[in-house]
């Protein structure tokens, strides 16, 4: 069984200030990880994913996440929020083992950057 | 280039009754996935289609069935509505075993 972690329902910044979620992982094979951000009322808009390579990943927006193997972590980072960031995010995984395709998510952290 | 779309938009029906959701996905996707989103939670993987099979089932009850078309698109019939099946659903669309990319949803209504 896969699940995700995310251990903060909100997480409230000033702007211009670093902005951290914080996600966790458990998969039985090795993972794929995704974060995906969504707007009131909207799908779910993809920020960025690792598969393999270089533990730091870097997306849309200026958003970037370290995976961390040992300590199952998949951090969303951005040096300097903006007001715009206001949004819900998603952490989900996906086990690399080729016969699943599914992905699990997080139950969201919802972000507030204030002005 | 369009990205994922799903119609109708919003929908209201009643307990017992049917309903019909349609995906189309990127363009140059073959793998369509849904999930259900239910309000204030993380979205949960209903099942996906790739070359007009069900290729993995999520949890969910066999009132749930799903259909592929040699076009990509996929429709996801709900039979017996609860009113537990009010959420949004979300379609998904990809090419590979990697990134999904999701639709603006439908969002279902039961009374």
């Amino acid at each position: 069984a896969q699940s995700v972690a995310q251990p903060e329902d909100q997480v409230n910044v000033a702007e211009g200030n670093p902005l951290t979620v914080k996600c966790t992982y458990s998969v039985s094979g090795n993972p794929y990880l995704f974060w995906y951000v969504q707007y009131p009322n909207r799908g779910l808009q993809f920020l960025l994913k690792y598969i393999t390579g270089d533990n730091l990943v870097k997306g849309s927006y200026g958003f970037e996440a370290e995976f961390n193997k040992s300590q199952t972590s998949f951090h969303l980072k951005k040096p300097s929020a903006l007001v715009s960031d206001s949004a819900l995010y998603f952490c989900a995984v996906r086990d690399s083992r080729s016969n699943d395709y599914k992905l699990s998510f997080g139950a969201g952290t919802t972000v507030t950057v204030r002005a | 280039d369009a990205g994922v779309t799903q119609s109708p938009t919003h929908l209201i029906k009643t307990r017992g009754q049917q309903v019909t959701l349609r995906c189309s996905p990127k363009s140059g996707h073959d793998t369509v996935s849904w999930y259900q989103q239910a309000l204030g939670q993380g979205p949960q993987f209903i099942f996906q289609y790739y070359e007009e099979e069900e290729r993995q089932r999520g949890n969910f009850p066999d009132r749930f069935s799903g259909h592929q078309f040699p076009n990509y698109s996929s429709e996801l019939n709900v039979n017996a509505l609860l009113l537990g099946d009010s959420a949004l659903y979300l379609c998904a669309s990809s090419s590979d075993y990697n990134e999904q990319f999701f639709g603006p949803g439908t969002r279902l209504t039961v009374l």
